[in-house]
């Protein structure tokens, strides 16, 4: 497809279980990114990739958090030992170039919840 | 400390009753800033980027302004189909790649 693709769109997990999120970004798109948004709230940054690089991880919570994108492409974000407070949409989103003057394209997100 | 805050959280609107939601920003040394538009069960779509005072950007019933200290979206004759939540955002000051998004305004418009 032409657009950002998450998968699952929707996760249920009990409390010290991992998950792992998966994003598929438009081809050919440089730049990665991913967002956790808490109900009612704004996007809040979790991590940033160019390519393969990880160039900013300073927005994960906690080093349960984790992410990779180990050809430059699909993306995952695991989070081991899920807490009831990691309960939110994670949203991924790509660029083709470095900067956001071009604007995100962002996925539909994958909502975890934490049970 | 950057910051985005956006008001009203809130926006009732009745279909062609024109409006305007608020953005304002601190950050050092701005670098663009953003609008997006959010429906339901949706990832944040990019609507404008707006870089220096005085810009205006407008797409159909919307229209974008900037100033030194906020930012301003228009929705002029506002259409059922332009319900949603609109966010805006910033580069971080210590990272030109990241958002620093406000907490949206929810749009309603009803017929």
């Amino acid at each position: 497809g032409a657009g950002v693709s998450q998968s699952p769109r929707y996760k249920v997990a009990k409390r010290g279980q991992d998950v792992a999120l998966r994003c598929d970004p438009i081809s050919g798109h440089v730049s990665l990114f991913w967002y956790q948004q808490a109900l009612g709230q704004g996007p809040e940054f979790l991590t940033y990739f160019q390519n393969e690089a990880q160039l900013d991880k300073s927005g994960l919570p906690s080093d349960r958090f984790f992410a990779e994108r180990p050809e430059g492409s699909v993306s995952t974000l695991k989070i081991q030992r899920t807490q009831q407070e990691d309960s939110a949409v994670y949203l991924c989103a790509s660029s083709p170039r470095e900067g956001p003057n071009y604007g995100y394209t962002f996925g539909s997100g994958t909502r975890l919840t934490v049970v | 400390e950057d910051q985005v805050t956006q008001s009203p959280e809130a926006l009732r609107l009745q279909e062609g009753e024109s409006s305007s939601l608020n953005c304002s920003y601190t950050v050092s040394g701005l670098r663009g800033l953003f609008w997006y538009r959010q429906d339901p069960g949706k990832g944040p779509e990019f609507l404008f980027t707006l870089y220096s005072a005085g810009e205006e950007k407008e797409k159909e019933r919307l229209k974008a302004t900037l100033t030194k200290k906020e930012s301003f979206l228009h929705i002029t004759a506002p259409k059922p189909e332009d319900s949603a939540t609109y966010l805006c955002a910033v580069p971080k000051t210590d990272s030109w790649g990241k958002l620093q998004f406000g907490a949206g305004t929810q749009v309603v418009v009803t017929p």
